[in-house]
């Protein structure tokens, strides 16, 4: 069936450093990404999101780009941070009443 | 975090025992949404509801049942819990005009 996954289930980044985390998907239909940040038991928090006719979205510190083309995701943390340690998700909207589904998650840990 | 409670926010409970939890919102959000979270499959949906006595089944909605009486509360019911059903749940909301989902602190419920 339909999925949203990533291609690395860890990612270190040394304090200050640039960080990309990437997302492929599946549904040609989607029309509307998120991601999402989730820090040690807590529920996830959005980040940002990008509907299916942009391919860039920028926000504080991150920016979402959207490649349609191959179906791909990325998110971007500027100078990125301790606090900036958590797992990421990105996730994908194609169906009515908002539903969205999920990847798997990527762990971004920041070296001091 | 739109208001969102979730409780219990811990639970065991021994296989074959019935278990209800609880999402309550306080901004009168139109949408809920219940999802699982295990190792290795990120967020998963159970139910949703879109108003009240309106819900509808997830990806993985087997051996779950939902109601929803009242916009602020949306109840999760394991009929007879199983040992797979050990997970993390959160619940989400979502208003009408809006298509950031918020989600709960999350509740882990351990089945022995």
């Amino acid at each position: 069936g339909e999925s949203v996954g990533l291609h690395l289930p860890t990612l270190s980044v040394q304090e200050g450093d640039n960080s990309i985390i990437n997302c492929a998907y599946s549904n040609s239909a989607s029309d509307y990404f998120i991601w999402y940040k989730q820090e040690s038991g807590k529920g996830p928090q959005f980040i940002i999101d990008i509907r299916s006719n942009m391919d860039k979205r920028q926000g504080q510190r991150v920016t979402v780009l959207l490649n349609k083309t191959v179906k791909h995701l990325s998110l971007q943390i500027a100078a990125t941070q301790p606090g900036d340690s958590a797992v990421y998700f990105c996730a994908e909207n194609a169906g009515a009443n908002s539903k969205l589904t999920f990847g798997k998650g990527i762990t971004l840990s920041v070296r001091p | 975090d739109a208001g969102i409670t979730q409780s219990p926010r811990h639970k065991v409970t021994e296989t074959g025992t019935p278990v209800t939890l609880r999402c309550h919102q306080t901004e009168n959000h139109r949408y809920m949404y219940w999802y699982r979270q295990d190792p290795g499959h990120g967020l998963r949906l159970i139910h949703y509801s879109y108003g009240v006595k309106d819900t509808d089944k997830g990806e993985v909605s087997d051996g779950y049942s939902v109601s929803r009486s009242k916009t602020e509360d949306f109840l999760l019911t394991l009929e007879s819990a199983t040992s797979s059903q050990t997970s993390v749940y959160f619940c989400a909301t979502l208003m009408t005009s809006g298509t950031e989902q918020y989600f709960g602190p999350g509740t882990r419920l351990t089945v022995t």
